[in-house]
């Protein structure tokens, strides 16, 4: 099925950086949705956009809504080990109900 | 708020067997649920949409006679991997939808089923 393509892949940090990851799609998206999945545990949501240009915070974390409406960025400032995991975006395009899922971004914090 | 619990949360069977996997959200009414599967390393793919009172819709290469979904409920949805095989073995997760069309998912925390 089809996917976003989330950048980077993978990224190790030290704890106190501030992390950046983005997600691109070659269809406009009406939603976009950001979630964290630790190992065995499903996805818990973090922050949901529904606006162009929408910027939307939950604590450390920042999510924007790309103006184009193809793109999504989500920040983490000061990271800690408990940032450990994986972060997918998700979307959904007009006319659909349907969330389409981003590869991924795995996020590894050094201590 | 907004709390989907799957059961079980892992499951080991024979090759050949049937096996149930329920979802259910437990403080909100749920019209729509999806079910996705996950393998090692991999995003969440798709596989079916589960609504209330009707048929589930499939995805494009899913094999609707072999993951039976069943919708009974606004609160329960179900997945029946009906004779299972090794390559069935996968982390399948459920998610529930609250309100209207783009509203967010809420998953629950998956169930690993592993085939012998």
């Amino acid at each position: 099925g089809q996917q976003l393509n989330q950048s980077p892949q993978s990224m190790f940090i030290q704890e106190g950086e501030d992390v950046s990851m983005n997600c691109t799609s070659s269809s406009i998206f009406n939603t976009w949705l950001w979630y964290k999945q630790d190992p065995g545990e499903g996805p818990v949501l973090l922050i949901a956009l529904y606006k162009a240009g929408e910027l939307t915070s939950n604590g450390r974390l920042t999510a924007q809504f790309g103006i184009t409406r193809k793109d999504s960025f989500l920040n983490i400032s000061a990271s800690i080990p408990s940032d450990v995991g994986i972060y997918f975006c998700a979307g959904t395009t007009s006319g659909t109900y349907k969330y389409i899922f981003g590869t991924g971004t795995r996020l590894k914090v050094l201590a | 708020g907004a709390v989907v619990s799957q059961h079980p949360s892992w499951v080991i069977c024979k090759s050949g067997t049937s096996v149930k996997i329920e979802c259910r959200s437990l403080d909100f009414q749920a019209t729509t649920m999806f079910w996705y599967r996950q393998f090692p390393k991999q995003s969440l793919m798709l596989m079916a949409t589960s609504n209330e009172g009707s048929k589930a819709t499939y995805e494009q290469g899913v094999e609707k006679d072999k993951f039976l979904i069943n919708h009974a409920s606004l609160t329960l949805s179900t997945l029946t991997v009906t004779s299972a095989h090794p390559e069935d073995s996968s982390f399948y997760i459920c998610s529930a939808r609250e309100g209207f069309d783009n509203s967010p998912l809420h998953f629950g925390n998956g169930t690993r089923l592993t085939v012998t």
